[in-house]
């Protein structure tokens, strides 16, 4: 049963605009959310991250909304520029258990056209 | 900048052979994950060391796969023997004590089994 589902493979955004990447999760315990962007044939790199006390945090171009109720979060690029392009993994933990573990969705392949 | 060193980046072997992955953390930290990521997939941990003690091996496939760290600093993950599923990147990650939610992925090992 997968736990955090991001159920977009691939989006295409125009360079400029905005790119909307979502991310449902089924585990109320988890309490820390991240995205990673990963380049082929690279390891993931840290974007972004949100604690559930927060619904919003930004930095940069990039922000994430957490909304609990619906256990769904999102991330936002304004504007999406061609450098933008990779895949973006939605991950979560649940901090209080002292595991830190991360659990992944499949992942959101993003491509910004110019 | 400090990273997370892993080898080799590339492994083509046959199947029934041994392979062998390397990784070497963010010098002092106690963590460290090794996480596999089949292609189209998110990466799945596989194994967690705090210092030189698995805190978690559930997802492990333990006839075949063995991981230790024995001086609590790098780390090796063996396959042997290997099978054609097991085609995958190998993804070591690690986190300091002062954690701040993400974990720092290593640039990974391709394996490719034929």
């Amino acid at each position: 049963d997968q736990q955090v589902k991001q159920n977009s493979p691939s989006l295409s955004v125009q360079e400029g605009r905005i790119s909307i990447l979502n991310c449902d999760y089924t585990n109320s315990m988890f309490d820390y959310f991240l995205w990673y962007k990963k380049y082929p044939a690279e390891g993931p790199t840290f974007l972004i991250s949100i604690s559930s006390i927060k619904d919003k945090n930004e930095d940069g171009r990039f922000t994430v909304f957490l909304n609990k109720s619906a256990k769904h979060l999102s991330l936002h690029i304004v504007p999406s520029q061609p450098g933008d392009s990779a895949v973006y993994f939605c991950a979560a933990s649940v901090m209080g258990a002292g595991s830190y573990q991360l659990t992944f969705g499949k992942g959101t392949k993003l491509s910004v056209i110019p | 900048e400090a990273e997370v060193a892993q080898s080799p980046r590339y492994k083509i072997t046959e199947k029934s052979q041994a392979v062998a992955f390397w990784c070497d953390p963010i010098s002092g930290h106690a963590t460290l994950y090794w996480y596999r990521q089949i292609l189209g997939q998110g990466p799945e941990l596989l194994v967690q060391f705090q210092d030189e003690s698995v805190v978690d091996d559930s997802q492990l496939p333990k006839d075949r796969f063995s991981a230790e760290r024995l001086k609590g600093v790098d780390s090796t993950l063996k396959i042997q023997p290997a099978e054609l599923g097991d085609s995958a990147m190998y993804l070591c990650a690690s986190k300091g004590a002062k954690y701040t939610g993400e974990l720092f992925f290593g640039e990974g090992s391709r394996l490719t089994v034929l």
